[in-house]
């Protein structure tokens, strides 16, 4: 069955490091994303990519990126970790055309302290 | 600009009774509306979506909503609760042509009481 997977799915780093957070997803969804959820925020769009080597920054991207050099994975970076950035992250992946209907990862949940 | 704000934090019901959770969207040009479940330690999961066809939906689990275009609503309803259905529940809109991008509500934990 094609999945998206993420990792790690726990993850503690200390501030200032560079952390990178793994999805890969079996769809063969041209559509990823990447989100991360706060209490009393829901989930707020990082960045996205609609295909290979295409990036977009989302509504909260300041002190994150992402590259796609295949269909299949999303990373995200953590240039240089914050204790703001301590969140729970989800990566999803949608096919082109289908309005909205992601699937998601397990997510990670990263604390920076 | 597209928005979601849900109604509600915390709503608890006792198992057997109706569930209503409350969405409300701003878009300004026609939306695609979304119900997402979260279960604990899980990521989320599609409940049911609207896409401008019929203005009931059915989703999984016994769960359906309406599209309410002149209430701009997307409530989210089932007839009788079951302890199972104790999780977060994220409304969420997405606009054609952007290509899936989420707009997430606040999210609502819904307890079920026994």
């Amino acid at each position: 069955d094609a999945e998206i997977t993420q990792s790690p799915r726990h993850k503690i780093t200390e501030t200032g490091r560079q952390v990178t957070l793994a999805c890969h997803q079996t769809w063969n969804h041209n559509n990823m994303f990447w989100y991360r959820q706060d209490l009393g925020h829901g989930l707020r769009l990082i960045h996205y990519s609609y295909g290979v080597q295409d990036t977009n920054k989302g509504e909260v991207s300041d002190g994150y990126s992402v590259s796609r050099s295949n269909t299949e994975d999303l990373p995200l970076t953590l240039e240089s970790a914050a204790s703001s950035q301590t969140s729970v992250y989800f990566c999803a992946s949608s096919e082109s055309g289908t309005p909205g209907t992601a699937f998601f990862g397990q997510g990670t949940r990263l604390t920076v302290v | 600009a597209q928005s979601v704000t849900q109604l509600g934090s915390h709503v608890s019901v006792s198992e057997g009774a109706l569930v209503l959770l409350r969405c409300n969207y701003s878009s300004s040009v026609p939306p695609y509306l979304f119900w997402y479940v979260q279960y604990p330690n899980q990521g989320l999961q599609l409940l049911l979506k609207y896409t401008s066809a019929a203005t009931l939906v059915k989703g999984i689990n016994g769960f359906e909503a309406e599209f309410k275009k002149s209430e701009t609503s997307f409530h989210l309803t089932k007839p009788s609760a079951h302890m199972s259905d104790a999780a977060e529940y994220f409304c969420a809109v997405s606009v054609q042509n952007q290509g899936g991008k989420l707009i997430f509500g606040q999210g609502t934990e819904l307890s079920v009481k026994p």
